[in-house]
């Protein structure tokens, strides 16, 4: 079974613009999270989609958005972007329930200047 | 709000030792548990999944128990090897299904 897979593994952004990032989750796992890691802040949850919708979402500002398709792959948008959003993010898929081990792809790792 | 703790924040012993590893959590509503391992600029794996209805999970050398009522995780390995070098983190699950996560150990198994 493939595991989770993010792309692009690497960004590079100037502050100002925007980005798309993408996770495809492992064949049969409905619900995908997105997570921000930071030296300072560690391991932050941003919002998690199950079967398209949107099910739950972390303390960040707007300008972090995400979507779900029918395959259940997910992007993540972050719009005008700040240095402090230079981090690693991470998505991990599951099932779906409380019971359920999350699988973590390797992170997209963005660097904004 | 749910906090959780991790200490030490690294360790490092010799080849071949047990150790502990702890994680403590403020609120005791939790579904789960679960601890991770992630590798210097790597994803995380996930070790084991322990549901809030239970006491311990073992997988191979690892053990981890939980206690709610103190808000306590212990992740426990045994003849520790160079290759469980990685820093641990663990993370608790509440009814609304956000991994709240610890900072994390930092391992380090000298040859």
């Amino acid at each position: 079974k493939a595991g989770v897979t993010q792309t692009p593994r690497y960004l590079i952004k100037t502050r100002g613009q925007q980005v798309t990032l993408s996770c495809s989750p492992i064949s049969g796992h409905r619900s995908v999270s997105w997570y921000q890691q930071t030296p300072g802040q560690g391991l932050q949850f941003l919002f998690e989609y199950f079967s398209e919708t949107q099910r739950n979402k972390g303390n960040f500002p707007g300008r972090f958005s995400g979507r779900q398709f029918s395959n259940s792959r997910s992007e993540m948008n972050v719009s005008t972007l700040e240095l402090g959003d230079s981090a690693l993010y991470l998505c991990a898929s599951s099932l779906g329930t409380t019971t359920d081990t999350q699988y973590f792809g390797p992170g997209t790792r963005l660097t904004v200047l | 709000k749910q906090e959780v703790t991790q200490i030490p924040a690294a360790l490092s012993v010799p080849e071949g030792e047990n150790l502990v590893l702890n994680c403590s959590f403020t609120d005791s509503a939790i579904y789960n548990l679960q601890w991770f391992r992630q590798d210097p600029g790597k994803g995380l794996t996930s070790l084991l999944l322990i549901q809030s209805s239970q006491r311990e999970q073992t997988s191979g050398r690892l053990n981890a128990s939980l206690d709610k009522s103190s808000g306590r995780s212990t992740l426990y390995i045994a003849a520790s090897q160079p290759g469980d070098s990685a820093t641990y983190l663990c993370a608790v699950e509440g009814s609304n299904y956000q991994l709240i996560w610890g900072a994390g150990t930092k391992l380090i198994i000298k040859p």
